[in-house]
């Protein structure tokens, strides 16, 4: 069972739509959690990070963790055309040579 | 913000040469760095974890012989790719860490190999 699983989709969306995208993980050490979103042929991108459990909120993105059940989600409101792309969850536990832990990412298509 | 610069962005190479990537930070100091491999629709695989002025640690299945690693300063660290195979064509790219500046995980644009 890999560490972090995530469908890999496609998901279409129609514009404006609230979008969710979801995460589970298996390792209870991971105590960060990011998510990152990457285009095609492109390195990712950062786009939220949390540390153990909880929501943050960063204008229209919100990311949640919930340890109990080893989940995590992302909330994309007022979806646009422009979010589509692959969307990556990663995990580490902390320790500062530890390598990121991604899930396989799950396409997103935004339709205008 | 912390910008992380990877070239070359695509190689084309003939099996049996070598193919040298280069990851460099820009506006800080990386004393951790990682190269991550990634084929069509997978998943970022962690290939091997470097700190500056020590040799590299490497994941379980990766070759250590094939894949070169140096971080021999705290702003580039290189991975060669050895005696490259068509199997060894993927998107390689590269994060690197600052340990000071707390989450710090920042990646390169990647570098598409193609060995023909």
């Amino acid at each position: 069972q890999k560490e972090v699983e995530q469908d890999p989709g496609p998901l279409s969306v129609p514009e404006g739509a609230i979008v969710s995208l979801n995460c589970t993980y298996s390792n209870s050490a991971f105590q960060y959690f990011m998510w990152y979103r990457q285009y095609s042929r492109k390195g990712p991108e950062l786009l939220m990070y949390t540390y153990s459990s909880g929501n943050k909120e960063d204008g229209r993105f919100t990311a949640q963790v919930d340890k109990s059940s080893k989940y995590i989600s992302l909330f994309i409101r007022d979806s646009q055309p422009s979010d589509s792309a692959t969307y990556l969850c990663a995990s580490y536990s902390g320790g500062g040579a530890d390598g990121l832990t991604f899930g396989k990412g799950t396409h997103l298509i935004i339709q205008p | 913000g912390a910008v992380v610069s990877q070239h070359p962005s695509w190689v084309i190479c003939k099996s049996g040469t070598s193919v040298k990537i280069e990851c460099r930070s820009l506006d800080f100091q990386a004393t951790t760095m990682f190269w991550y491999r990634q084929f069509p629709k997978q998943s970022l695989m962690l290939m091997a974890t470097s700190n500056e002025g020590s040799k590299a640690t490497y994941e379980q299945g990766v070759e250590k012989d094939k894949f070169l690693i140096n971080h021999a300063s705290l702003t580039l660290s290189t991975l060669t790719v050895t005696s490259a195979h068509p199997e060894d064509s993927s998107f390689y790219i590269c994060s690197a860490r600052d340990w000071w500046s707390g989450y710090g995980y920042t990646f390169g644009s990647g570098t598409r190999l193609t060995v023909v």
